[in-house]
C-alpha cells in the first residue's frame, strides 16, 4: 500500500503570513493532486501535477512536484482567511490507475 | 457541464437498520465512480470503486455493499448498520487513468450518524 504523509497535520497562522505544507511518500506516483475541503463539503480539486519537477501556480498558491515524483509541496503566499480548510494531497500509483491514495491532510486555519 | 448529485445530506439511523445512499452523475459517460468514507474530518478511506456498469471493486471488508445499476448511478447499501458505520460518506467520479488521471469530482457528502 502506497502511503502519503502530510505535514504538518495542523497549522494556525495569521492573515498575511506565508506557509508551506508537504506531502511525502516512498513510492513513485504517476500524478499527484491537491484538494481543499471545507467543513461539511466534499474536497475540491485545486491542481494536478504530472511531470517530475513541475511547478504550477494558482493565484497565491504554488504547487511543486518532486523530481523523483515521490513528493510535493504547496506554498501559499500572503494567506487569507478564505484559505482556511483541510488540504489533501492524493496520488495515482502505477499499480492502481483508477484509484487515488489520499494523505490525511493538513488542517489550515488562517486567523484575521 | 458535469455535475454530481449525492443525497441525502444528513441521515440519522438506528443500529441494525438498512442503508441506501445514492449518487448520480450528469454530463459525462462511462465515468469511474467511487465511494469514500471520511472520519473526523481527516483522511479519506476508499470503500468501493466501479469502472463500468455492474463492475464493483471492494477495498475494505465490511457490512457495506455497492451497486452500479446504470452508467451514471452508484449506490451504497447496508442491510444492518453498525455504530462504526457512522461517518461522512463521499461519492466521486473521474475520467482517465494513470498519467491521464484528471482528478476526482466529489459530491457534497452524506453525514451518517448511527445511533
Amino acid at each position: 500500500t502506497q502511503l502519503l504523509e502530510q505535514s504538518p497535520q495542523f497549522l494556525s497562522i495569521q492573515e498575511g503570513e506565508n506557509l508551506t505544507v508537504y506531502c511525502n511518500s516512498s513510492s513513485v506516483f504517476s500524478s499527484l493532486q491537491w484538494y481543499r475541503q471545507e467543513p461539511g463539503e466534499g474536497p475540491v480539486l485545486l491542481v494536478t501535477v504530472v511531470t517530475g519537477g513541475e511547478v504550477k501556480k494558482l493565484k497565491r498558491l504554488t504547487f511543486q512536484f518532486g523530481d523523483a515524483r515521490k513528493d510535493s509541496s504547496l506554498h501559499i503566499t500572503a494567506a487569507q482567511t478564505g484559505d482556511t480548510g483541510l488540504y489533501l494531497c492524493a496520488g495515482v500509483s502505477g499499480g492502481s490507475n483508477y484509484k487515488l491514495t489520499f494523505g490525511k491532510g493538513t488542517l489550515l486555519t488562517v486567523n484575521p | 457541464s458535469q455535475t454530481i448529485h449525492q443525497w441525502p445530506a444528513t441521515l440519522v439511523q438506528p443500529v441494525g437498520s438498512p442503508l441506501s445512499l445514492e449518487c448520480t452523475v450528469e454530463g459525462t459517460s462511462n465515468p469511474n465512480l467511487y465511494w469514500y468514507r471520511q472520519a473526523a474530518g481527516r483522511g479519506l478511506q476508499l470503500l468501493f470503486y466501479s469502472v463500468g456498469i455492474g463492475q464493483i471493486s471492494s477495498e475494505v471488508p465490511q457490512n457495506l455493499s455497492a451497486s452500479r445499476p446504470q452508467d451514471r448511478q452508484f449506490i451504497l447499501s447496508s442491510k444492518k448498520l453498525l455504530l462504526s458505520d457512522s461517518g461522512f460518506y463521499l461519492c466521486a467520479w473521474s475520467v482517465g487513468t494513470g498519467f491521464l488521471h484528471y482528478g476526482y469530482t466529489f459530491g457534497s457528502g452524506t453525514r451518517l450518524t448511527v445511533v
